[in-house]
């Protein structure tokens, strides 16, 4: 089957920096979504992956490894605002996207 | 774990032509389906709100008139585009969540590309 694993949840400081993981098995590989979700709204799009590596956005970098099926969001510089639900999800090979659960992200001051 | 199914899965029609999709809940109750409509590599943009047996709450800028919403059972909610155009193909997601509270967690859907030629 197909499946994306990430952590339930995740606390971290104010100005730190915060590595969310997710492992994923899927039929077939389009691509990797990185979204964020704050309660109550739309999640919004923080990155995409096709090729292996690290992709860097400001505050915010993504990598993927194909081969090995992971990929981490890397959040640096903390703010109290990144406190959400960061959602990975994976294009699979029919271009149906697959959800993770979502990781629920604390951040404290 | 909470699996949220989409049918079809893609669907290509003329133009004009109406199209339903379906976004079922399988192994919980869903309050509450959300259906958003996503371009590719943007963020995902909510069309509409719907709560199991009253009308759905669209967003600003939807028309509700060509986005037919039913959920007539928590399981169950569909989209319907009515009269569909070129300009309306797009990727369709549908969310799921028990509505017990307001962050309370959505399930997504693997979505429906529509196509309308």
């Amino acid at each position: 089957g197909q499946n994306i694993d990430q952590p339930t949840e995740m606390t971290a400081t104010e100005g730190a920096i915060v590595q969310i993981n997710c492992t994923y098995q899927t039929s077939g590989f389009n691509g990797l979504f990185w979204y964020q979700q704050h309660a109550g709204e739309a999640p919004t799009f923080l990155s995409y992956n096709v090729l292996d590596g690290l992709e860097e956005k400001g505050r915010f970098s993504s990598f993927l490894s194909r081969s090995k099926g992971y990929s981490y969001l890397l959040l640096k510089e903390l703010q109290m605002k990144d406190s959400a639900s960061y959602l990975c999800a994976v294009l699979d090979s029919n271009y149906q996207l697959i959800w993770g659960a979502g990781t629920k992200l604390i951040i404290k001051p | 774990g909470a699996v949220v199914s989409q049918h079809p899965s893609w669907v290509i029609c003329k133009s004009g032509t109406s199209v339903k999709i379906e976004c079922r809940s399988l192994d919980f109750q869903a309050t509450t389906m959300f259906w958003y409509r996503q371009f590719p590599k943007q963020s995902l943009m909510l069309m509409a709100t719907s709560n199991e047996g009253s009308k759905a709450t669209y967003e600003q800028g939807v028309e509700k008139d060509k986005f037919l919403i039913n959920h007539a059972s928590l399981t169950l909610s569909t989209l319907t585009v009515t009269s569909a155009h070129p300009e309306d193909s797009s990727f369709y997601i549908c969310s799921a969540s028990t509505g017990l509270a307001d962050t309370d967690t959505q399930y997504f859907g693997p979505g429906t590309r529509l196509t309308v030629l």
